[in-house]
């Protein structure tokens, strides 16, 4: 059971970022992302796919197409500078997947 | 307003046991489901449990057997007992809320706390 996601992404201020997730444990499964910044505690910064929690700039958007999820940041700015991590949950076996984890660096 | 605090983390010896909690407010665990997730220095998030409002527990497969999630509802707690601790269990153990929408997320989570297993 593995959410495959590139180790690294960089991108210039201004400019998009998209982090990807993929594999076979996506399929038909909602997904979550996560944004964790150096010494503090994830927050939920996508769900179900696509849904912003409330305080979540519109900047962030997801997307979903087959075996693939999409985070995108439009608009970078250097405080996006983060890990990102995708998670789905799977019902049958009531077990928790998240990704490996994506740095995003601000150029 | 929704706060969670872990304690409990500490300096443990390889094959001891230790009980991490995690005192929440602006909410009640009784009627949330609530998890726990790990972080091994350097590394990735790694669920390691989640507790049903129902009661149901469910682990990840490789401390299936050795921790156990549990709530004190009077305390408004959520507990991980840790026992038969391995080196690669040294983590950063967060505390979350979850929700279920088509399946578990976590939308609140604590600062952590921290598990050093070494002899």
């Amino acid at each position: 059971d593995e959410l495959t996601q590139p180790p690294s992404v960089s991108v210039a201020p201004g400019q998009t970022a998209t982090i990807t997730c993929g594999g076979s444990n996506i399929e038909g499964k909602s997904v979550n992302w996560y944004q964790q910044k150096p010494g503090q505690a994830p927050l939920l910064v996508i769900y179900d796919d696509s849904d912003r929690p409330s305080g979540i700039p519109g900047r962030f958007s997801g997307s979903y197409s087959g075996t693939t999820a999409t985070l995108t940041i439009s608009r970078v700015e250097d405080g996006d500078e983060a890990a990102y991590y995708c998670q789905v949950w799977d019902g049958m076996a009531d077990h928790v997947l998240f990704g490996g984890g994506t740095k995003l660096t601000v150029l | 307003e929704v706060q969670l605090v872990e304690s409990g983390g500490r300096l443990i010896q390889p094959g001891g046991s230790l009980r991490l909690s995690c005192d929440v407010s602006g909410f009640t665990v009784k009627s949330s489901y609530m998890g726990w997730v790990r972080q091994a220095p350097g590394k990735g998030l790694e669920w390691v449990s989640v507790i049903y409002m129902s009661g149901s527990r469910y682990y990840a497969e490789s401390m299936k057997g050795r921790f156990t999630i549990s709530r004190d509802d009077s305390k408004n707690t959520l507990y991980l007992q840790l026992n038969s601790v391995r080196a690669d269990d040294t983590a950063v153990y967060y505390c979350a809320r979850c929700a279920m929408i088509r399946g578990v997320l976590f939308d609140s989570w604590g600062q952590g706390t921290l598990v050093t297993v070494s002899s």
